[in-house]
């Protein structure tokens, strides 16, 4: 079975400032690595996706994550945060037709 | 396309009341799937559909019923509400199921209370 963990249940940054919230999963094979993001009382919406290749991987609004296979991390990182970024951060891992989500980290920008 | 869409936005039930959540998607996704938000818990899969007339169950299925008649709809039946199913829920939907690359789309959400 497949597991997600986000240590942090909340990151505080400054704005201006780079900032990371870390996922760490667990899952037999080839992980399928997503993060989500949820503005209040919203749905979730889709940010970016590690599927194979570059370890680098880039997403909306300016976030990009990095993909680490020996520490089992795929951690999210945007190098300059807004107040806009304020928001619940979900990491997520797909295997076979199940997503399996990290309880989240609510990420806090203040000006 | 109006994208996934749920009904009603909220719903107050008492305990051993059944209630239907809907759930509708214009985007001809072969997937959908149902989630509960609990605070702390993430999201946790309930019921999922790999295609008309085809479900199966997700990690907290007790409780629940679903059903999937056309590829547009995948309602969520509570057949016998309880105290511990007051939660946020969460319809999603996806392209061609068996690509779990593919990132999933998900509804506004429904806030059940039970009572």
């Amino acid at each position: 079975a497949q597991s997600v963990a986000q240590p942090e249940d909340q990151v505080n940054v400054a704005e201006g400032n780079p900032l990371t919230v870390k996922c760490t999963y667990s899952v037999s094979g080839n992980p399928y690595l997503f993060w989500y993001v949820q503005y209040p009382n919203r749905g979730l919406q889709f940010l970016l996706k590690y599927i194979t290749g570059d370890n680098l991987v880039k997403g909306s609004y300016g976030f990009e994550a990095e993909f680490n296979k020996s520490q089992t991390s795929f951690h999210l990182k945007k190098p300059s945060a807004l107040v806009s970024d304020s928001a619940l951060y979900f990491c997520a891992v797909n295997y076979g037709n199940m997503l399996t989500f990290g309880g989240g980290t609510r990420l806090m920008v203040k000006p | 396309n109006a994208g996934v869409t749920q009904t009603p936005k909220f719903q107050v039930l008492k305990t051993g009341q059944s209630m239907t959540l809907q759930c509708a998607q214009d985007m001809n996704h072969e997937y959908m799937s149902w989630y509960r938000q609990d605070p702390g818990m993430g999201l946790r899969l309930i019921h999922y559909s790999v295609g008309a007339g085809i479900t199966d169950q997700g990690e907290v299925p007790n409780g629940y019923n679903v059903s999937r008649s056309t590829t547009e709809d995948f309602p969520l039946r509570l057949l016998s509400a309880a105290p511990s199913q007051t939660s946020v829920y969460f319809c999603a939907s996806s392209y061609a199921t068996g690509t779990p690359s593919n990132e999933q789309f998900f509804g506004p959400g429904t806030r059940l209370t039970v009572l």
